[in-house]
């Protein structure tokens, strides 16, 4: 497994501002990956953070509103832009065991807009 | 595309007994991975098991077990003697190793009565 940590745990901000969310890993991985929990529902993959190049974002999610950045093999950066009260969401980073192909994830980080 | 599946939005037990929760999943591939994870109040989701679908064998893990029928395309998750601590909600997770990702169910909440 990994120890996954994620800063902050959790904010509240004001619309039409930004917040970066930090994913900080124990060891070196190559798969981490970025997903959006809103209140009461399951989770869905924003990205997949590559390192090295530009991060691969799923249906419905681009680059401009949610930019990451992946410098090296055990941090990630995922920024939401623009926020609206409809971003207000538990964002989670996780990270893959390619061995194993088991994933773990970060505590999460409660992002309030009001 | 893939789809995971759970039919029982929310269950509630006594302490001691035991129970399942259903989980089906779609896809045409033939090599994938199933998971349940857990995800108590504190929000932390937690692996609970991995199933690895050539392998006929049912997973374990001390008072989970998975009843995985690969031809219903079926992942069931068994907790005995289920304890508080067992409260939580539980996703069922499905994974290609061509990409990765994790396709989660809409998820159980699960309650454990005193």
């Amino acid at each position: 497994s990994a120890v996954i940590s994620q800063k902050p745990s959790r904010d509240i901000c004001q619309r039409g501002t930004s917040l970066t969310i930090q994913c900080q890993v124990d060891s070196q991985v190559t798969m981490m990956f970025w997903y959006r929990q809103q209140p009461g529902q399951s989770l869905t993959l924003i990205a997949t953070a590559n390192q090295g190049s530009e991060a691969t974002y799923e249906s419905g999610f681009v680059i401009d509103k949610f930019p990451i950045s992946r410098p090296n093999l055990t941090f990630s950066t995922l920024t939401v832009s623009n926020m609206s009260p409809e971003d207000s969401s538990i964002y989670l980073c996780s990270v893959g065991v390619t061995s194993s192909y088991e994933q773990y994830f970060g505590p999460g980080t409660r992002l309030t807009v009001t | 595309a893939q789809t995971v599946t759970q039919s029982q939005p929310e269950m509630s037990v006594q302490e001691a007994e035991t129970v399942t929760l259903s989980c089906t999943y779609d896809t045409s591939e033939s090599n994938y991975y199933l998971f349940w994870y857990k995800q108590p109040p504190s929000r932390q989701m937690i692996l609970v098991i991995r199933q690895e679908a050539y392998k006929q064998q049912n997973a374990t893990e001390n008072r989970f077990s998975v009843n995985f029928q690969k031809a219903a395309k079926s992942f069931s998750l068994k907790i005995s003697d289920s304890q508080l601590g067992d409260t939580a909600m539980y996703f069922c997770a499905f994974m290609s190793p061509r990409d990765d990702k994790i396709i989660f169910g809409k998820g159980t909440r699960l309650h454990i009565l005193p």
